[in-house]
């Protein structure tokens, strides 16, 4: 099985909207960390959001949030108020503690539109 | 910018050819990953080196090699190199908890370098 399943390719989004990036993972480790990066056509890779298994609030930083859905291995990337600088691929990824490793789903390509 | 450097930014090598990419650390970070990224695809976890041992490795073959300095920069090699090696190599630079929960674990990562296997 997918340790990450992002099950949106692309995405479009109105400029000034909100948009919900889709991601569900398979791990039977009580303790990991949920990641989610953007990628620009640069190529590098920018640390975006972390949520842990145990924290009992969702992660948010600034116009990114995290809608952690523990029972249903949801972990589901809010980017709020949309700005053509967020057109992007974003990747949602997962640390378990028993391995020392971070394992990355397939991306979702993501167009702001003005 | 996150600190975290690699050279060369860009690389063409032919097939049977081997090559050496490198990695600064970022300041204060004692852990390495190395990661490929083919066209359209996800980053694959190929090794980790922490405090210059490794420390875990993806499904790579013995081809790909790596090596972490006292200073924590880190080497990847690739060997008898082959046209599916082209891709965007990235490395990761982190402070490890091992064992432990991953606390706010974030990896930092460089810009990355482009090979093209010809």
């Amino acid at each position: 099985a997918q340790k990450i399943t992002q099950t949106q390719p692309g995405m479009f989004v109105q400029e000034k909207e909100a948009v919900t990036l889709d991601c569900t993972y398979d791990t039977s480790d009580p303790s990991y960390g949920l990641f989610w990066y953007k990628q620009p056509s640069s190529g590098e890779m920018i640390f975006l959001i972390y949520q842990g298994s145990y924290d009992q609030q969702n992660a948010t930083e600034g116009r990114y949030s995290l809608n952690f859905q523990k029972a249903r291995k949801s972990a589901n990337l809010v980017i709020s108020a949309s700005q053509l600088g967020d057109s992007a691929m974003y990747f949602c990824a997962i640390k378990e503690t028993s391995y020392d490793k971070v394992i990355f789903g397939p991306g979702t390509s993501l167009s702001v539109i003005p | 910018e996150t600190g975290v450097t690699q050279s060369p930014t860009h690389l063409i090598k032919t097939r049977g050819q081997q090559v050496t990419l490198r990695c600064s650390s970022q300041s204060g970070h004692n852990t390495v990953s190395w990661y490929q990224q083919a066209l359209g695809q996800g980053p694959q976890f190929i090794f980790q080196y922490y405090r210059e041992e490794e420390n875990g490795r993806g499904n790579f073959p013995p081809r790909f090699s790596g090596l972490q300095f006292p200073n924590y920069s880190s080497e990847l090699n690739v060997n008898a190199l082959e046209l599916d090696d082209s891709a965007l190599y990235l490395c990761a630079s982190s402070l490890g908890t091992y064992g432990q929960a991953p606390i706010s674990y974030e990896q930092y990562f460089g810009p990355g370098t482009r090979l093209t296997v010809t």
